[in-house]
Parts: structure tokens; C-alpha cells; sequence
């Protein structure tokens, strides 16, 4: 077992770009959780999905920003017409189902300039 | 091959008793390690050690590092209820960006 796969691990975008960042989640897990870590400030909640379902975006911002879970393959985040603002890790975690601990990925780092 | 272990993997404790977390870690150009407590959605932020030695306090949880070692543990004293959850570990690792590793953690139950 793989594990919570996330890729890239870097990714550097210049301002106004879009940002796709992908998780695989771990074998037998349909329920995503992707989160920010910025400098100093621990890991924020950004979205919980499962299969096809955007269960809580609380977290999210309002604009720019977007995720799914397909059926099939990996949840992305989207992040449109980037800032530098947005440059933090960008961390995914997985769980079989609700109330079973998480399996975090590596991270994606994003770096715009 | 970077990782970062946890022991226990779960522990059950009553209310009052201490606890040490324990987390090891081998991982090439370390830059600091965190601890979070993890609860419903978004983990807690606790400690970030980036000095062996130092001692770093809040409330009943303190925590230390030694980077000879290659560990870390985090310490509850007189636990209560709301303890109960799972305690993750993170070390951050410096490349052409920082690159953090994650423990699977430790849960802890504190029983009244």
C-alpha cells in the first residue's frame, strides 16, 4: 500500500496562473480532506470530500479556489489566477470512512512568484 | 528513505495519569519537528521544536527534542477527558522547498 500519494511535490506558478494539486488517496479510503499549512500557523481545514461529494468546504476560500473527487482517479484542488498569498504546503489526508484516523500525504508545496 | 514513527501506536489511560508520546524520525536535512493534536476535522497545532534540549511547556502538555537521538516525546500530566485524541507528529525537512513527514500518530483514550 502506497499510502496518501500527492503530487507534485513542488510546484512553482506565477501570479494569475492556475494551480492543480492532486491526492491519491490510500487503497480502500473514499474520504479526503485536504488542508494549508502556512508558515507558523499549523494545518488549517480547507475541504472534506468523498466519491463525487463535496461533504464540508467550510474551509475553503470563496473564490478561486475548488475541489472535487471523481468516481474515478485522483481529488484535486484548483486554485485559479494564483497570488502570492496562496504560496504554502498544501497537505491531503485520507480515512476509510468516518470516525477512523487519517493518513496524511507528503504535501504539495506551492510557490508562486 | 525519510519517515517518521510513532509509539504507541494507541494507549488507554485514567483520567490523572501522565502519559509520553513518543516519536522517532529519520529524515535527511531536518528543519523542525511538530506535534499536533488531532481532532474531528483539522488537527491542532501544539509544539514546533527546532532545538534539541529545549523544553517546550503549555498548560499539562510539554515536549523536547533530541536531534542526536532522532526523537521527540510529548508529555501529558494529569490527563483528562477531553485529551482523547490522536496525537500526530510531523518533521519538516528541508530540500529546494520543505518537504514535511507525517507519523500515522497515536491515539490516546482517557478514561474517566
Amino acid at each position: 500500500n502506497a499510502g496518501v500519494m500527492q503530487n507534485p511535490r513542488h510546484l512553482v506558478r506565477r501570479r494569475g496562473q492556475e494551480a492543480r494539486l492532486r491526492c491519491s488517496p490510500m487503497k480502500g479510503h473514499s474520504h479526503v480532506y485536504w488542508y494549508r499549512q502556512l508558515p507558523e500557523e499549523g494545518l488549517k481545514f480547507m475541504v472534506y470530500l468523498q466519491k463525487e461529494n463535496i461533504i464540508d468546504e467550510s474551509g475553503m476560500p470563496k473564490e478561486r479556489f475548488s475541489a472535487e473527487f471523481p468516481k474515478e482517479g485522483p481529488s484535486i484542488l484548483r486554485i485559479q489566477q494564483v497570488v502570492r498569498g496562496d504560496s504554502a504546503a498544501y497537505f491531503c489526508a485520507s480515512s476509510p470512512d468516518v470516525g477512523y484516523g487519517y493518513t496524511f500525504g507528503s504535501g504539495t508545496r506551492l510557490t508562486v512568484v | 528513505e525519510d519517515k517518521v514513527v510513532q509509539s504507541p501506536l494507541s494507549l488507554v489511560v485514567h483520567e490523572g495519569d501522565t502519559v509520553t508520546l513518543n516519536c522517532s524520525y529519520e529524515v535527511t536535512n531536518f528543519r523542525s519537528l511538530l506535534w499536533y493534536k488531532q481532532e474531528k476535522k483539522a488537527p491542532t497545532f501544539l509544539f514546533m521544536l527546532t532545538s534539541s534540549g529545549i523544553e517546550k511547556k503549555s498548560g499539562r502538555l510539554s515536549s523536547i527534542l533530541d536531534k542526536k537521538e532522532l526523537f521527540s516525546i510529548l508529555n501529558i500530566t494529569a490527563t483528562q477527558t477531553g485529551d482523547s485524541a490522536v496525537y500526530l507528529c510531523a518533521v519538516e525537512a528541508v530540500y529546494t522547498g520543505n518537504q514535511f513527514y507525517f507519523g500515522t500518530g497515536t491515539s490516546l483514550t482517557v478514561i474517566p
